[in-house]
């Protein structure tokens, strides 16, 4: 059974960079044929697709965020990370990390959760 | 960017009742949908994906359909497990957006 875990600091200041990873167990990263994703979710408000990356590295990211996220992959260590600068209170939210079910092809629905991790940009 | 309109955004109504809930995709999308629930405090569950095939483990009183700019999740008899918040989501292409939600309370 696939697993993803979020770790990263709770607390962000305005204008930094947030940094996220999410840990993979159950499964390879390198051996997927699909994208795994990040997405967010602002207290008491909806999802919010943030980007995604492939094993090779080839990422895509939501327009509206894009000059603002990195998103990219350390297959030795089953990981993939999440940098979002320049934070704002307006970023405070739970950060998800998510993968497709292994039968998925590039672009799909998420199937798989992490359980999220609250992110508080504040001072 | 194809945008994702829920409606309603919030409805009540009572256990036993047929509950539907429409997603409009602003453009075209095949049948790239999900649907997905997320029960207050947890992680969103994937329910339906290929906008009618139900996820395994979700149970029947679930259905979903339609094709192109059009949606719909059905719940068959609502059951009080059921309160939580909807999502539809869009997978053909990047961007990947949800819809706003839809919220389902008991009446």
């Amino acid at each position: 059974q696939l697993q993803l875990q979020e770790s990263g600091p709770g607390l962000v200041k305005p204008s930094e960079t947030l940094s996220l990873t999410c840990t993979v167990s159950g499964g390879s990263i390198s051996s997927s044929s699909y994208y795994w994703g990040w997405i967010r979710q602002p207290p008491g408000k909806g999802l919010e697709w943030i980007g995604s990356i492939y094993y090779s590295g080839s990422t895509y990211y939501n327009p509206s965020l894009k000059s603002r996220v990195t998103i990219s992959v350390d297959t030795s260590k089953n990981q993939f990370s999440l940098k979002l600068s320049s934070v704002t209170a307006a970023d405070t939210a739970v950060y998800y990390c998510a993968s497709p079910p292994s039968y998925c092809g590039g672009d799909c629905y998420f199937d798989y959760w992490g359980q999220g991790t609250l992110v508080t940009v504040s001072s | 960017d194809i945008q994702m309109t829920q409606s309603p955004s919030s409805l009540s109504a009572s256990v036993g009742d047929r509950v539907t809930i429409t997603c409009r995709a602003s453009q075209g999308i095949s049948n790239y949908l999900a649907w997905y629930q997320q029960k207050p405090g947890k992680v969103p569950k994937l329910l339906i994906y290929a906008a009618s095939t139900l996820q395994s483990g979700v149970p029947s009183r679930f259905s979903g359909s339609g094709s192109g700019t059009d949606f719909t999740l059905t719940i068959s008899s609502l059951q009080p497990e059921d309160v939580a918040t909807y999502y539809c989501q869009k997978y053909n292409s990047a961007p990947l957006t949800f819809g706003q939600g839809t919220k389902v309370e008991i009446k």
